[in-house]
C-alpha cells in the first residue's frame, strides 16, 4: 500500500514569498491532515479536512496560510507571504476515519527555510 | 482532547528493554491509545496502538492498567536505530492528535 505522498521535500525561499505543498494521501482516507512541525517540538496541527470539507482550521494562521483539497483526495497548502517563523517542516497525514481506534499516517514531510 | 505527560527524554544501552511511561489522566471512554515513533528528517511512524490490557506486535508491547490512566510502551532488546523521538497520543477515530514534545530516547552502545 502506497503512503503518504509530500511534494517538494526541502524549500528554500526568501520572507515575503510565496510557496505551496501538495499532498497525495492513502488512497481511500477521507480524513487529511497538514501539520507544522518547528525543530524540537511536536507537530501541530494547522488543518484538518474529511473529504473536501474543513473539520477544524482553528490554528491554521489564515492571514498568511491557505489549504484547500478539491475533490476530496489531493490537497494543497499555500503560504503567502512567508515569514521567517514559518521555517518549519510542514507534514500531511491521512486516515480513514473508520473506527474503532484512530491511526493517523504521516508523509515525510516538506522542509521549509525561510531566510 | 485528553492531554499526555511522558518523560523529556531517556537514556539507554543496546540489548536493554526500555518502558516508556505515559500518564493520561482524563482518558476519555472512547479513546484509544497510540505511539508513534520519529526519526530526524521522517514524519511520524505508528508503532502500535490499543484500548485496554496487554497489545503486542513486532515491534513493541503496550501495556495499559485497568483504569487506563497510564500507558507504557516496551521496546525489547533495543538497538542503535531505536534512537529516536516517541510520542504517546489518545483520541478516537477521527479526530486530530494533540502531540505533546514526547519523549527523547538515545540508545548507547
Amino acid at each position: 500500500e502506497a503512503g503518504v505522498a509530500q511534494s517538494p521535500r526541502y524549500k528554500i525561499i526568501e520572507k515575503r514569498q510565496s510557496v505551496a505543498f501538495w499532498c497525495n494521501p492513502i488512497s481511500g482516507h477521507a480524513t487529511l491532515y497538514w501539520y507544522q512541525q518547528i525543530l524540537g517540538q511536536g507537530p501541530k496541527l494547522l488543518i484538518q479536512f474529511q473529504n473536501n470539507g474543513v473539520v477544524d482550521d482553528s490554528q491554521l494562521p489564515k492571514d498568511r496560510f491557505s489549504a484547500e483539497r478539491l475533490k476530496g483526495v489531493d490537497s494543497t497548502l499555500k503560504i503567502q507571504p512567508a515569514k521567517l517563523e514559518d521555517s518549519a517542516v510542514y507534514l500531511c497525514a491521512s486516515s480513514s476515519g473508520r473506527g474503532p481506534g484512530n491511526t493517523i499516517y504521516f508523509g515525510e514531510g516538506s522542509w521549509l527555510t525561510v531566510v | 482532547l485528553a492531554k499526555t505527560t511522558q518523560p523529556i527524554s531517556m537514556d539507554s544501552y543496546e540489548g536493554q528493554e526500555v518502558n516508556i511511561t505515559c500518564s493520561h489522566n482524563n482518558i476519555a471512554t472512547n479513546d484509544y491509545i497510540t505511539w508513534y515513533q520519529q526519526f530526524p528528517s521522517q514524519g511520524p511512524r505508528f508503532i502500535i496502538q490499543g484500548y485496554k490490557t496487554k497489545v503486542t506486535n513486532e515491534v513493541a508491547s503496550l501495556f495499559i492498567p485497568a483504569d487506563r490512566k497510564s500507558s507504557t510502551l516496551s521496546l525489547p532488546r533495543v538497538s542503535l536505530s531505536d534512537t529516536a523521538v516517541y510520542y504517546c497520543l489518545v483520541g478516537y477515530y477521527g479526530q486530530n492528535f494533540v502531540f505533546g514534545p514526547g519523549t527523547r530516547l538515545s540508545v548507547l552502545p
